[in-house]
């Protein structure tokens, strides 16, 4: 049963314009997200986290979008670069809990 | 400042055998969580390590236990090495027994033969 979904396994994006990271998720206990980028051979990087009290945070070029009436969030990119191509991981934590539960991934390819 | 620092690097056992796998908190890290990651898959939560004891554990069999040193560093040991073992480990590190904060290692690539 996977409890954190990433529906698109890869997604390529043009330089410049915006990348949309999609994220669903099935345990409505669920309080805390984040989003991890990976590059080949090293550990997952953070990148932006939002706790279930907000629907919006932003760091930079990356928002991250909360909508828990459809248990879903998006992660937006703005402009993407070729440096962004990773594989990105939407991650999820329970109140309480200290360890996370992450979806599959997605890897992004940004074309210069 | 040194991060998260995992080893070895790259491991290859063969089935049946036992391993361990070594982990080094960033500095100012007293908790230690591991991660196993399959190909093509997310990372799955194995166990937390705060003040030397587990303190949560995900779904996996006894065949997995760890242990914290008093200067944080933690061991995972997997004994009876299945195929489906192979995967990267990673340790993560964080402060106070919390979720907030982590910082991930680069991992070790364990391959079961």
């Amino acid at each position: 049963d996977q409890q954190v979904k990433q529906n698109s396994p890869s997604l390529s994006v043009q330089e410049g314009r915006i990348s949309i990271l999609n994220c669903d998720y099935t345990n409505s206990m669920f309080d805390y997200f984040l989003w991890y980028k990976k590059y080949p051979a090293e550990g997952p990087t953070f990148l932006i986290s939002i706790s279930s009290i907000k629907d919006k945070n932003e760091d930079g070029r990356f928002t991250v979008f909360l909508n828990k009436s459809a248990k879903h969030l998006s992660l937006h990119i703005v402009p993407s670069q070729p440096g962004d191509s990773a594989v990105y991981f939407c991650a999820a934590s329970p109140p309480y809990g200290q360890n996370f539960v992450f979806g599959p991934g997605t890897r992004l390819s940004v074309l210069p | 400042d040194a991060g998260v620092t995992q080893s070895p690097t790259h491991l290859i056992k063969t089935r049946g055998q036992q391993v361990t796998l070594r982990c080094s908190p960033k500095s100012g890290h007293d908790t230690v969580s591991w991660y196993q990651q399959a190909l093509g898959q997310g990372p799955q939560f194995i166990f937390q390590y705060y003040e030397e004891e587990e303190r949560q554990r995900g779904n996996f069999p006894d065949r997995f236990s760890g242990h914290q040193f008093p200067n944080y560093s933690s061991e995972l040991n997997v004994n009876a090495l299945l195929l489906g073992d192979s995967a990267l480990y990673l340790c993560a590190s964080s402060l106070r027994n919390s979720r907030y904060g982590y910082t991930f290692g680069s991992g070790t690539r364990l391959t079961v033969v």
